[in-house]
């Protein structure tokens, strides 16, 4: 079965630290690993996203790395701000189709002054 | 570009009672996605539309569910009968047919049945 898990489940910082997410998945074939923030009651809102031949992207403070052959991916968010407090949705796909998107849970991130 | 619209962004209702959530696209995108979120947890793909096609709708969307894009602009998502089971946040997202087939969210709309 298509799966995305993820880890930690929730996530509690101070402002200024530095942290990181992960993303286990069992999606087969694999074609690309994307990372949305959703801030509460909002809808999500892309990050990166990644094919299976490329291993690390930034986006500002927010950088994702892949392991296709681990399976595996992590977002690091570098010198956390208050408005970093939201939930990461890691999502994977075997295409570009939103139909077959693989959603994970997501990781809650709550960032304390 | 003013995004993905959705209305009303919430909804209390009754159990037993329709009610009709409306989504407007990024204009130049020609796919739409229903999506079902509840607390904790990712979205859950409801239903697919290419232009006014209805191409795929998942399991989750019962009989009560139904789903229209007439000429392939806004669409709306109508649940009949609600039951408590639905309560959730519903997400419309749109995208290109080219290219990554990057998903741009609506704000959601949540609904309450009580």
């Amino acid at each position: 079965k298509n799966q995305v898990e993820q880890s930690p489940q929730s996530l509690i910082i101070l402002e200024g630290k530095n942290c990181t997410l992960q993303c286990n998945y069992t999606v087969s074939p694999f074609s690309n690993l994307r990372w949305y923030k959703q801030d509460t009651g909002r809808g999500p809102v892309s990050l990166t996203i990644m094919t299976f031949s490329e291993n690390t992207k930034s986006n500002g403070r927010y950088t994702a790395t892949l392991d296709a052959d681990t399976k595996q991916s992590s977002l690091h968010i570098t010198a956390s701000q208050l408005s970093d407090s939201a939930s990461y949705i890691c999502v994977v796909s075997a295409d570009n189709y939103g139909q077959n998107f693989v959603f994970g849970p997501g990781t809650r991130l709550s960032v304390l002054p | 570009d003013t995004g993905v619209s959705q209305n009303p962004r919430h909804k209390i209702t009754k159990r037993g009672q329709n009610v009709t959530f409306r989504c407007d696209p990024i204009s130049e995108h020609n796919r739409l996605y229903w999506y079902r979120q509840t607390l904790g947890q990712g979205p859950e793909f409801l239903t697919y539309f290419q232009n006014e096609a209805q191409l795929e709708k998942s399991r989750l969307l019962s009989d009560r569910f139904s789903a229209e894009r007439p000429k392939g602009s806004f669409s709306t998502l109508e649940i009949q009968r609600t039951e408590q089971g639905d309560s959730a946040m519903y997400l419309c997202a749109s995208s290109a047919s080219s290219g990554t087939g990057e998903l741009f969210f609506g704000e959601g709309s949540r609904l309450t049945v009580l």
